[in-house]
């Protein structure tokens, strides 16, 4: 168990939709990434956040956005959902900013 | 294009034998990570080497790191049917940024 925590573990919505993927970092890190992980893609970085603030945007598609809270959650929110955007989701965090990164087990989001 | 590339993309090994996998790169890096990935589950860090270390160790890990041929080593001696995983290496720019993770080596320990 890494300590990072990332709600829901699976969703399965239809085309044109909109979700919302949550992640709550390990305890004292201020560091929270998106990735995305698909077969045909692998691991893709999407965004990174540190203390609130965005700090690097990697392959993010306009559709989706991302959001770090005073608490230090974060929210992954992805619209007008396409086949293609069916992937595994994972959160990331670290204490700063160069740190070794600790991985959620992921969101599994099937889109139909 | 892939900052991080592994090679081989798949190896299969006996339990026991060592197993080797290497990780190429092209830019300037702060760091190099390694992680382990059980089918379909999240990634497992392994070790961090800073661009200003060349050699890591961890319990049955070794990982080298040759910045001069951009490249990165990963060995796991006397290996297990439990090291059966994707292994990737991941980089870091010296800002903190632009974070690569390569395609990855699938290592199969057979028993």
């Amino acid at each position: 168990d890494s300590g990072v925590t990332q709600t829901p573990k699976h969703l399965i919505t239809a085309t044109g939709q909109r979700v919302t993927l949550r992640c709550s970092p390990r305890s004292g890190d201020l560091s929270v990434y998106w990735y995305q992980q698909s077969l045909d893609q692998g691991l893709q970085f999407l965004i990174q956040y540190y203390n609130g603030e965005e700090r690097a945007k990697g392959n993010i598609l306009e559709r989706f956005s991302a959001q770090q809270f005073p608490d230090l959650h974060s929210e992954l929110n992805l619209s007008s959902l396409e086949l293609g955007d069916s992937a595994l989701y994972f959160c990331a965090s670290s204490v700063g900013l160069l740190d070794e990164q600790f991985f959620g087990p992921g969101t599994r989001l099937t889109v139909l | 294009s892939q900052q991080g590339e592994e090679d081989p993309q798949a190896l299969s090994i006996q339990e026991g034998e060592n197993a080797t996998m290497n990780c190429s790169y092209k830019t300037s890096i702060n760091n190099l990570q390694w992680y382990r990935q059980n089918s379909g589950r999240g990634l497992v860090h392994l070790i961090l080497i800073r661009s200003n270390e060349r050699e890591k160790h961890s319990g049955r890990l070794r990982v080298t790191l040759d910045t001069s041929k951009k490249s990165s080593s990963l060995l796991i001696t006397a290996s297990r049917a439990a090291d059966t995983a994707s292994y990737f290496c991941a980089t870091a720019d010296n800002y903190g940024q632009n974070f690569v993770f390569g395609p990855g080596t699938r290592l199969s320990v057979l028993p």
